[in-house]
């Protein structure tokens, strides 16, 4: 799998927007790029994901580069339940169908 | 909707005995996931199974780990004998494989302490 490359850690204000970058140079036409965030005592839960065009929901939005190499997550105005930790993953489902392959993601504290 | 239900939360154990962990998964989810979460680190996948049959168990140490999903529903991960190194978060996660990138459902995991 290709590998992804995140700050350790990151801090915010609560109500502000957080953008948690993540690098991925190595990716391939057929990675696609998924968040998924753990907060504290929690499994990991699904936060989005996208293959080239910039992905908005209800939780976050991704920001893809036009060449694919980095991603962006972004929380629009965090609260202090954002508390957790984000990975970011590249998932090729021709190569590792099912299997998510977890790095050690960024710590994100959000301040009151 | 109720999520992956896993048991005990906690379990604490000396070294050489045996453990088993349980998980209910998602109702109509046909794939189940255990992973283990080492302190500080993310989830790493043990075994995958689709209905029954476990399609990879390629991280899977054989020597002391077992696992079974019994009519394709609840999955049971036993470790006979734990280690020390055996202390860990271990996580079940659920989908429906199919559907294009299925997300996978993680239950809150059970904390097992070796001692």
């Amino acid at each position: 799998d290709a590998k992804t490359t995140q700050p350790n850690s990151m801090e915010s204000n609560e109500e502000e927007p957080v953008h948690l970058p993540c690098n991925h140079s190595t990716i391939s036409g057929t990675d696609y790029i998924h968040w998924y965030r753990q907060l504290p005592s929690q499994g990991p839960e699904y936060v989005i994901h996208g293959l080239t065009s910039n992905v908005n929901n209800r939780m976050a939005s991704l920001a893809i580069a036009e060449d694919r190499k980095s991603s962006t997550l972004i929380l629009h105005r965090a609260t202090l339940r954002d508390a957790a930790v984000y990975y970011c993953i590249l998932r090729d489902l021709q190569v590792s169908y099912g299997k998510l392959t977890f790095g050690q993601g960024t710590i994100l504290t959000v301040h009151p | 909707e109720a999520g992956v239900v896993q048991s005990p939360r906690y379990k604490i154990i000396e070294k050489k005995q045996p453990v088993a962990f349980w998980c209910n998964p998602i109702s109509g989810h046909n794939t189940l996931y255990w992973y283990r979460q080492n302190l500080g680190q993310g989830p790493e996948l043990l075994i995958r199974y689709e209905n029954e049959e476990a399609v990879d168990d390629s991280q899977l140490p054989k020597d002391r780990f077992s696992a079974e999903r019994l009519k394709g529903v609840d999955s049971t991960l036993k470790i006979q004998p734990a280690e020390l190194g055996d202390s860990a978060v271990y996580l079940c996660a659920s989908s429906l494989v199919g559907r294009e990138q299925d997300e996978q459902y993680f239950g809150p995991g059970t904390r097992l302490t070796v001692t």
